[in-house]
């Protein structure tokens, strides 16, 4: 079964310093990636999302990842944060043969101070 | 469109009581799962159900667990009878079957405390 580790339990950054969250995971064959952000109190949604083509995938509010596949490796990234940022950051797999099923990850939380 | 509806968003109950989560899926969407989120073990997938139909129930802890799917419109989760150790955010998420697999739209969750 798929596995997905993100390894930075907890992130504080002051605002406009750039961002980069690991994520790392354990399957072999085709996947599927995701990023979903839980700001505070409120419901998981989407990010970002990679199914094929190029590797560098953009997503909404300045956020990307990039599909480094030798590394098993889907980290996101963000030039410059700000305070509204602050939130958990969860990465997730599927794969073709899971339907819809996510597997995510620990999630990361990231504090920005103002 | 509403997105996905669930209730109640809090509850506190007592240990040994019946517990039963309610979620309304997106109109039109065909999958549906169950997440628990948890300080300790994050968000864990506990089952899930395709055009109603559960799928995988390998994530539901023991058997004081149990989900339902009537109707594609409605689903339940029910813990019975409820322990200090359940209390979590319950999330409920939907999404289509068909084509590439996609995006999952969540709940607002169910906030448990047992007591």
């Amino acid at each position: 079964a798929q596995s997905v580790s993100q390894h930075n339990h907890h992130v504080i950054l002051s605002e406009a310093a750039s961002l980069e969250l690991g994520c790392n995971y354990s399957y072999g064959g085709t996947v599927n990636l995701f990023w979903y952000v839980q700001y505070p109190g409120q419901h998981l949604q989407l990010l970002l999302k990679y199914f094929s083509g190029d590797p560098l995938v953009k997503g909404i509010k300045g956020f990307e990842a990039e599909f480094i596949k030798s590394k098993f490796s889907f980290n996101l990234r963000k030039p410059s944060v700000q305070w509204s940022d602050t939130a958990e950051y969860f990465c997730a797999v599927n794969t073709n043969n899971a339907g819809n099923m996510l597997t995510f990850g620990g999630g990361t939380r990231l504090m920005v101070k103002p | 469109d509403a997105g996905v509806i669930q209730s109640p968003r809090h509850e506190v109950t007592e240990m040994g009581q019946e517990v039963t989560l309610r979620c309304k899926p997106i109109s039109g969407h065909n999958s549906l799962f169950w997440y628990r989120q948890t300080m300790m073990r994050g968000l864990e997938l506990l089952i899930y159900f395709n055009n109603n139909v559960p799928i995988d129930d390998s994530g539901m802890p023991e058997d004081r667990f149990s989900a339902k799917m009537p109707n594609a419109s409605f689903s339940t989760l029910k813990i019975q009878p409820s322990e200090p150790r359940d209390s979590a955010v319950y999330f409920c998420a939907s999404s289509q079957l068909a084509g590439v697999s996609g995006e999952l739209f969540f709940g607002e969750g169910s906030r448990l405390t047992v007591l």
